[in-house]
């Protein structure tokens, strides 16, 4: 199946300090959503941006879409140590059908204090 | 708030036993799913369902059955279970149709085959 793939796969920084974490697919997308897993859990929702977006903030999260480079990026800006989790993009595209998610292999975020 | 139910956090089984995870979800979603989680190989689709009574393959289905009798209920079933389907099983749901819309989760159920 057709994956994004995060990079970098691990990043660390201290509180307070930006992340940033980026996202490439290979096909075409209708949209292109950002989700959040904490140790152990589940996959949390944080932000869709569709195919005809360029950018989409949600309080300290930006995200950005470049459809000709197929390539996102999300930025968490202001760091807490709460957001040490793993963050995973995922495409609408090259799956079986319409339904499901194509989800990347993750960045793992720590943020120390 | 969305609620996905999954109904074992952990569980351990001994190869070659009949494995039933069950998955519940009170947001009359139409679409649910099961993935598995491994490391380094982050999520893989086995199975989804788009309304009652109906199943599609994902992309590791081999293994695995499941069975949609209820809107809010999706069961995945391991035939006769095997070391190599040790894993982190998360389940998940959406509204509507295409990939177009947030997938909400379970918080997953760590399962050990013996």
């Amino acid at each position: 199946s057709q994956q994004g793939e995060e990079d970098p796969q691990a990043l660390s920084i201290q509180e307070g300090e930006n992340a940033t974490m980026n996202c490439s697919y290979k096909t075409s997308i209708n949209n292109l959503q950002w989700y959040r897993q904490n140790s152990g859990r589940g996959l949390v929702h944080l932000i869709l941006i569709r195919s005809n977006e360029r950018e989409k903030h949600s309080g300290r999260l930006r995200v950005t879409l470049d459809t000709s480079k197929k390539s996102s990026s999300l930025l968490i800006t202001a760091s807490r140590a709460a957001d040490t989790a793993s963050y995973f993009c995922a495409t609408d595209a090259g799956s079986n059908s319409g339904y499901a998610l194509n989800f990347g292999k993750g960045t793992s975020l720590l943020v120390t204090p | 708030d969305v609620k996905v139910t999954q109904s074992s956090r952990y569980l351990v089984k001994r190869t070659g036993e009949k494995v039933f995870l069950e998955c519940v979800q009170d947001m009359d979603h139409e679409n649910m799913f099961w993935y598995r989680q491994d490391p380094g190989l982050g999520l893989r689709l086995i199975y989804f369902s788009y309304d009652v009574k109906m199943k599609e393959k994902g992309d590791i289905p081999e293994g695995y059955s499941v069975s949609r009798e209820k809107k809010e209920r999706f069961s995945l079933i391991l035939e006769s279970a095997s070391t190599n389907q040790t894993s982190m099983y998360l389940c998940a749901s959406s509204f509507g149709v295409f990939g177009n819309q947030p997938q909400h989760f379970g918080d997953g159920t760590r399962l050990s085959i013996l």
